[in-house]
């Protein structure tokens, strides 16, 4: 059974840069035609896709918010990180972290989420 | 940016009931569109993937339909499992979600 672990700071200043960390475990963790993928969801509110990684390292961005990320790929330790510069009270959710099968798109293993709250 | 419209925005129903959720797309994804469930305080959980497609392990109460732009998640037999609250993906180009369906008692 995959499993997935998201960690990282729970509080960020604003205008920092937040970062959090993937851990892959499990079976298919390590290989075979995935995506590595960042979704966040604020406080109530809805879904939003942040950016994926292949494993062969190529990135994929939300094209609005594609000026302040970074997603890597560690895969000697099997899991990814993200970073998002110049944060504000509008990156404050709870960040999941997720697996999508091949080119299909479809998030089929999910982290259980970290909140990160931006704030002074 | 694609934009998915879910409706209704929340849902009442009793164990049992049939109910449908539809999602419209603003351009053809052909089918390229996934259903998510997802519970309080839970991560989302796939049901339904390239329109139609049970995802292993979900109940077969579930089924999906749908192309191009208009897109429905039915649920047969209600059970007290079911009241979560519902998204649609698609997967066509940069990923959007609708914003939600809450299927309440």
């Amino acid at each position: 059974q995959l499993q997935l672990q998201e960690s990282g700071p729970g509080l960020v200043q604003p205008s920092e840069t937040l970062s959090l960390s993937c851990a892959v475990s499990g079976d298919s963790g390590g290989s075979g035609s995935y995506y590595w993928v960042w979704i966040r969801q604020p406080p109530g509110k809805g879904l939003e896709w942040i950016g994926s990684i292949y494993h062969s390292g190529s990135t994929y961005y939300n094209p609005s918010l594609k000026s302040r990320l970074t997603i890597n790929l560690d895969t000697s330790k099997m899991q990814f990180s993200l970073k998002v510069s110049s944060v504000t009270a509008a990156d404050t959710a709870l960040y999941y972290c997720a697996r999508q099968k091949g080119w299909s798109g479809y998030y089929d293993y999910w982290g259980q989420g970290t909140l990160v709250t931006v704030s002074s | 940016d694609i934009q998915l419209t879910q409706s209704p925005s929340s849902l009442a129903a009793s164990v049992g009931d049939r109910v449908t959720i539809s999602c419209r797309a603003s351009e053809s994804i052909s089918n390229y569109l996934n259903w998510y469930q997802q519970k309080p305080g839970k991560a989302p959980d796939l049901l339904i993937y390239g329109e139609s497609n049970l995802q292993s392990g979900v109940s077969s109460r579930f089924s999906g339909s749908g192309s191009g732009t208009n897109f429905t998640l039915t649920i047969n037999s209600l059970e007290p499992e079911d009241f979560a609250t519902y998204y649609c993906q698609q997967s066509y180009s940069s990923p959007t979600f609708g914003q939600g369906t809450k299927l309440e008692i």
